[in-house]
Order: C-alpha cells, then structure tokens, then sequence
C-alpha cells in the first residue's frame, strides 16, 4: 500500500517560469492538504481540498498560486510566475476522513523549489 | 487566528539527558498530534492526545495534554541519537477544517 507520493522531489524554476506540484494520496483518501515549510520554521497551511472541491485556502496567496484535485489523477499545486520568496519546501499530506479527533495526517516527502 | 507556539525553539542535548518539549496556546483545541520529521522528509506521526490531562507514553516519550486542553508537553527520557529531529505539535483549529502546525523544536542529540 503506497503512501502519499509527491513529485518531482526536487524542482528548479527560474524567476517568472511556472511551477507544478503533484501529489497523490494514499489509496482510498479522499482528502488532500498542502502545506509549505521554510528552513527551520513549522509547516504553513495552504489549502484544503476533497475530490473536485477546495474547501478551505484561507492560507493560500491570492496571486499566482491555485490549487486542484481533479476526480481522476493527482492533486496539483500550481505556482504561476515564481519569485525567489516561493523557494520552499512544499508538503502535501492526506487523509480517509474530514478532520476529526483522532484523525491522522499522511504526508509525502515533499518538493523541494529552488527559484534561481 | 489560532496559534501554537513550542519552546525551546533548538535543543542540543548529550546522550542520556532528558529533555521536555513544550507548545502552547491561547485557544481551545478539541485534540493536539506530535509529529516527528527528519531531514529531508514529511513529518510523522507519533501521538494524539484527546482529552484533557491525558498522558501518553511510547516508549520513552511521554506525552501530556493541559486539562484546559490549550498545552501539551513532550518529554523524552534517556535521549539517544537517534531522537535527533524537528518536533511539531498540531492542531484541528476549531470551526475550521484545517489542521495548523506549531512553530517546531529542532533537537539534536549528541552521541
């Protein structure tokens, strides 16, 4: 049983190129959250998806940045006309359930941006 | 906006010694998780606590939630090089359906 993948694990941009994010979730979850972290700080929420549906990107920037979880197929992250402040490493986690007590988180190894 | 804050932000130990991790808020949360995460990878869970005063143990970790359920400590016994990592505190944040994450303590265990 495969956890979360993510790719690519690392990504180089140049500034003003697009980035693109993929995470698949574990099998059977149904819920997809993206976080990113900066070197020696905690994970930022961005945004909360169930298939088809962004329920809550309350962390998400307004600009260039969007997020989706198609029916079929990987959710994607996408960072449109990156700047050096979006170099980060960005983690996708999953989840069977909605968020409850007890309800635990899956996360994948991450995407390491590097914005040149 | 609800935050959680941990302390000791960095943490350099020698083997043996025994350490305690705090995270702390002003709010409310219905549970809090500690996740592990090492160089490199996605944090991984170690332990939920759910109510109030509840202690938790694994292994030589133990785990205590506040009885207001706004804190929770983790405190490791005979640390061993192996400890060595970043240690965050999460929480579902109320009303909301995400789960936000504490500042981190980064600690590192001297063989």
């Amino acid at each position: 049983n495969a956890g979360v993948m993510q790719n690519p694990r690392h990504l180089v941009r140049r500034r003003g190129q697009e980035a693109r994010l993929r995470c698949s979730p574990m099998k059977g979850h149904s819920h997809v959250y993206w976080y990113r972290q900066l070197p020696e700080e905690g994970l930022k929420f961005m945004v909360y998806l169930q298939k088809e549906n962004i329920i809550d990107e309350s962390g998400m920037p307004k600009e260039r940045f969007s997020a989706e979880f198609p029916k079929e197929g990987p959710s994607i992250l996408r960072i449109q006309q990156v700047v050096r402040g979006d170099s980060a490493a960005y983690f996708c986690a999953s989840s069977p359930r909605l968020p409850a007590t007890n309800e635990k988180l899956f996360f994948g190894s991450g995407t390491q941006l590097s914005v040149l | 906006t609800q935050l959680l804050e941990q302390s000791p932000q960095f943490l350099s130990i020698q083997e043996g010694e025994n350490l305690t991790v705090y995270c702390n808020s002003s709010s409310v949360f219905s549970s809090l998780q500690w996740y592990r995460q090492e160089p490199g990878e996605g944090p991984v869970l170690l332990v939920t606590v759910v109510t109030g005063g509840e202690v938790k143990k694994l292994k030589r970790l133990t785990f205590q939630f506040g009885d207001a359920r706004k804190d929770s400590s983790l405190h490791i016994t005979a640390a061993q090089p192996g400890d060595t990592g970043l240690y965050l505190c999460a929480g579902a944040a109320s009303g909301t359906y995400k789960y936000i994450f504490g500042t981190g303590t980064r600690l590192k265990v001297l063989a």
